[in-house]
């Protein structure tokens, strides 16, 4: 089955630089890549996606990108400010009615 | 992004008796829905998927007669603890899974439910 690493487990930046989160999928046949903000006490929630038919995705300070061959996605965030501090976790699937597999969480601490 | 929600958002029982958490899909319509369980630090472990209609498909080591799970409609599946104990006690997380028509799927999670078992 599939299974996602994620790195780092922690990741502490000064407010205004990048975070990059990695992961790694076994799976070649995984075609969604979700990532998730989990704030303390509360569900994830959907920050960026991406499917397998485009390289990269941008929304405002946040990307993904996804490298099929190697089988590895990214989150980059940019200009970070303390209310991005959370939880991050990136997930894959196969689609359709498969579920999804979770990294073990990047624990990201932006301080002012 | 769709709205997920769960009800409660916390609950302390005794040991022995019954919890139930239901789980709501607000502004789409969802087939399937999903039941996590998440220990303080650790990732989102899958407990069962529920599926509208039918019964729901339980992960390896997740006891079907302990979690009951109900989705008799298309926004509401409920958990139910049966007869919980104080190892029962942690974060229970839904997600519902929204269906566009073009064949991809979004998964929204809800706010949690955090049990404490007395």
């Amino acid at each position: 089955g599939e299974n996602v690493e994620q790195h780092p487990s922690t990741l502490s930046v000064q407010e205004g630089d990048s975070a990059v989160i990695k992961c790694t999928y076994s799976d070649s046949a995984s075609n969604y890549f979700p990532w998730y903000k989990q704030e303390l006490g509360k569900g994830p929630q959907l920050i960026i996606d991406i499917r397998s038919n485009v390289g990269e995705k941008k929304d405002q300070r946040i990307a993904v990108t996804l490298n099929k061959t190697a089988k590895h996605f990214s989150l980059h965030i940019t200009e970070t400010q303390p209310e991005d501090s959370a939880v991050y976790f990136c997930a894959a699937t196969l689609g359709g009615f498969q579920k999804l597999v979770f990294g073990t969480g990047t624990r990201l601490l932006v301080s002012p | 992004g769709a709205v997920v929600s769960q009800h409660p958002s916390w609950v302390i029982c005794k040991s022995g008796t019954s919890v139930k958490i239901e789980c709501r899909s607000l502004d789409f319509q969802a087939t399937t829905m999903f039941w996590y369980r998440q220990f303080p630090k650790q990732s989102l472990m899958l407990m069962a998927t529920s599926n509208e209609g039918s019964k729901a498909t339980y992960e390896q080591g997740v006891e079907k007669d302990k979690f009951l799970i109900n989705h008799a409609s298309l926004t509401l599946s409920t958990l139910t603890v049966t007869s919980a104990h104080p190892e029962d006690s942690s974060f229970y997380i839904c997600s519902a899974r929204r269906t566009s028509g073009r064949g991809s799927d979004t998964q929204y999670f809800g706010p949690g439910t955090r049990l404490t078992v007395l």
